[in-house]
């Protein structure tokens, strides 16, 4: 799977959009971008995945450049419930088996009241 | 909560003494995997079923470790000899199984074990 780079740590103002970066430029054709959050003390949680469309759903937005090489997460309001580390994760997703979700570092969002 | 339960939430053990934990994934889902979590670091990989059969293991897992989901159902998570370096978070998560939406995974809230 491809690698991510994602920036360490980032901040927000509560209520604003809170805009997360992902760079995957050896992303390969075939390769989906998922997201995924931790929120402290508890076990990662889904939020979106795209393949070259822009996708939305109710937690966030998820926008892939046109190359797909880099990818945003966008939280349109951020709470202080967002606080969390978001990990972007480049993934195949075979037709048969399977291949793990392997997890990088992250971002760690921190929004401020 | 996800679905997804784990038991116990902390185990405290004395170095070289066995643990075992138990993973309930969501009732449908024929996929299960474990996950280690160490401070500061992204969870890490250890292996997963696919219903009852073992499909992969990290070389992360070694002989200590063993993994069972008798049934197809819940998984038991079984560390021997435990040793300091294996204090960590271990996480479960299941997903329904095939295909990019389907490959979503519910994390359980994980069993924190300290090993002293």
């Amino acid at each position: 799977d491809a690698k991510t780079t994602q920036p360490t740590s980032m901040d927000c103002a509560e209520g604003r959009a809170a805009n997360l970066p992902c760079n995957h430029s050896t992303i390969s054709g075939n390769e989906y971008v998922y997201w995924y959050r931790q929120i402290h003390s508890q076990g990662p949680q889904y939020i979106i995945h795209g393949l070259k469309n822009n996708e939305t759903n109710e937690m966030a937005s998820l926008i892939i450049t046109e190359d797909r090489k880099s990818s945003t997460l966008i939280l349109p309001h951020a709470t202080l419930r967002d606080t969390a580390v978001y990990y972007c994760i480049v993934r195949v997703v075979p037709d048969s088996g399977n291949t793990p979700l392997v997890f990088g570092k992250g971002t760690r969002l921190s929004v401020i009241a | 909560d996800t679905g997804v339960s784990q038991d116990p939430r902390h185990k405290i053990t004395k170095r070289g003494q066995n643990v075992t934990f138990r993973c309930d994934p969501i009732s449908e889902h024929n996929r299960l995997y474990w996950y280690r979590q160490t401070l500061g670091q992204g969870p890490e990989f250890l292996t997963y079923f696919q219903n009852e059969a073992q499909l992969e293991k990290s070389r992360l897992l070694s002989d200590r470790f063993s993994a069972e989901r008798p049934k197809g159902s819940f998984s038991t998570l079984e560390i021997q000899r435990t040793e300091q370096g294996d204090s960590a978070m271990y996480l479960c998560a299941s997903s329904l199984g095939q295909g990019a939406t389907n490959e979503k995974l519910f994390f359980g809230s994980g069993t924190q074990l300290s090993v002293l």
